[in-house]
């Protein structure tokens, strides 16, 4: 069974400053890798995904990921952190198998804290 | 355009009681799923289906069985709610393509006591 792991289930960052949040997931095949963010009281919302080809992903919101296949990791970043980025973050994948229904499976979540 | 509509947001049962969960899609996505989400530990898949008429078991389906009887709509069912099932629902779907995002609802909170 795949499983996701989110290093870090808090993070605090001050505005402007950058935002790193990390995630690997353990699978022998390379899945298909997302990062959704979830604002308070709301649904998850799509940040960006990695499918194929160029490994550098960017996303929404001036989000970008980099997947690095040897090092099993999909790592999210912001080179400049705004108030609003203020969000529960999830790192998610789902088997390349047609045969798996596209299921996710989840990381635990980071919350981001930012400071003025 | 809607996207996903989940019916009730908020519920409060007591233990014994059942309830059913609606979820509702306007996109005509051929996948749909059920998730729980707990402190800690993400979101864990219920069950899911392929197409209408098809479910199938994800993580945790203990306590849970669903429904697909049209293609737009999935329902959740609880036949006798117990106090782990404290939890946030949310219901997604996705158009069938391999590497498809998932398309979210916004959540019911349930509550058992």
């Amino acid at each position: 069974a795949q499983s996701v792991t989110q290093l870090g289930s808090h993070v605090s960052v001050s505005e402007g400053a950058l935002v790193l949040l990390r995630c690997n997931y353990s699978s022998s095949v390379p899945p298909y890798l997302f990062w959704y963010v979830q604002y308070p009281n709301q649904g998850l919302q799509l940040l960006l995904k990695y499918t194929t080809g160029a490994t550098l992903v960017k996303g929404i919101n001036g989000f970008e990921a980099e997947f690095k296949k040897s090092e099993t990791s999909f790592h999210l970043t912001k080179p400049s952190a705004h108030m609003s980025d203020a969000a529960e973050y999830f790192c998610a994948v789902s088997d390349r198998s047609q045969a798996a229904g596209n299921k996710l499976t989840f990381g635990g979540g980071t919350r981001v804290l930012v400071k003025p | 355009n809607a996207g996903v509509t989940q019916t009730p947001k908020f519920r409060v049962l007591k233990t014994g009681q059942s309830m059913t969960l609606l979820c509702a899609q306007d996109m005509n996505h051929e996948y749909m799923y059920w998730y729980r989400q707990d402190p800690g530990m993400g979101l864990r898949l219920i069950h899911y289906s392929v197409g209408e008429g098809t479910t199938a078991k994800g993580e945790v389906p203990d306590g849970y069985n669903v429904s697909r009887l049209k293609k737009q709509n999935f329902l959740l069912g609880l036949e006798s709610a117990a106090p782990s099932q404290t939890s946030v629902y949310f219901c997604a779907s996705s158009y069938g393509g391999q590497g498809a995002e998932a398309f979210f609802g916004q959540g019911t909170r349930l509550t058992v006591v």
